[in-house]
């Protein structure tokens, strides 16, 4: 059974820093894909970064580019969101999410860790 | 990159049908969907990918009522026989080469 786990979410002043991770089990975790995925309170789902399988390939969205790095260990089955200069619209649940065989959806998702910047 | 609009809100009686569209922007009429469920406060949940050919291939444990189908730019989800716990949001989502979006999200209310 695919699981992932995100942590490290919590409360972080304006520009400060934070890491998320996504532990994950359940299938071959090098071989796939990953994304974080983030979701303002009472809002739609805004994607934010990927990772291909060997961590080699990383692509951002415009809104979190120079701040966020995105990164993945294999071995040890987990994904990272460094998160710096963090501002309050990034207020949000994470989710980290596995993506399926080309085409690559994302085809199961975490249960969400929590971040609140604000003073 | 492509953009997906979706309707704001959608209802639909207990027990009837329902279909969701998903629309892609122009220039992008031939690209891949997911379509994902979000019940209240849970994480979102893969339900199916369809293609612009409208054969669609659906995740593990997504029941039979759950079906999709396409038209042109339009992706649809439909419902059918429609439960209590199908009251959700629910997303599209595409991706291109080093970009991925999701739709504004539908909110299916079962009356």
């Amino acid at each position: 059974e695919v699981q992932l786990l995100e942590s490290g979410g919590g409360l972080v002043q304006p520009g400060g820093s934070l890491r998320l991770s996504c532990a994950a089990s359940g299938f071959s975790f090098s071989n796939y894909g990953m994304i974080w995925v983030r979701q303002t309170p009472g809002k739609g789902l805004e994607w934010v970064s990927a990772i291909g399988g060997s961590g080699v390939t990383t692509y951002y969205a415009d809104s979190v580019k120079g701040r966020f790095t995105i990164s993945r260990d294999n071995p040890r089955n987990m994904m990272y969101l460094q998160m710096n200069s963090l501002r309050a619209e990034d207020t949000a649940v994470y989710y980290c999410a596995k993506l399926s065989e080309v085409p690559s959806a994302s085809d199961y998702w975490g249960q969400g860790t929590l971040v609140t910047v604000s003073s | 990159q492509p953009v997906l609009t979706q309707s704001s809100s959608a209802s639909a009686s207990l027990g009837s049908s329902v279909k969701l569209t998903c629309t892609l922007s122009s220039g992008h009429s031939s690209y891949i969907i997911a379509w994902h469920q979000q019940q209240p406060g849970k994480a979102p949940r893969y339900l199916m990918k369809i293609e612009g050919s409208g054969s669609y291939n659906k995740g593990s444990g997504v029941p039979d009522r759950f079906s999709g189908s396409s038209s042109g730019a339009d992706r649809y989800l439909t419902i059918s026989n429609l439960q209590s716990e199908d009251e959700a949001d629910y997303y599209c989502e595409t991706w291109d080469r080093n970009t991925r979006v999701f739709g504004g999200g539908t909110k299916l209310t079962v009356l």
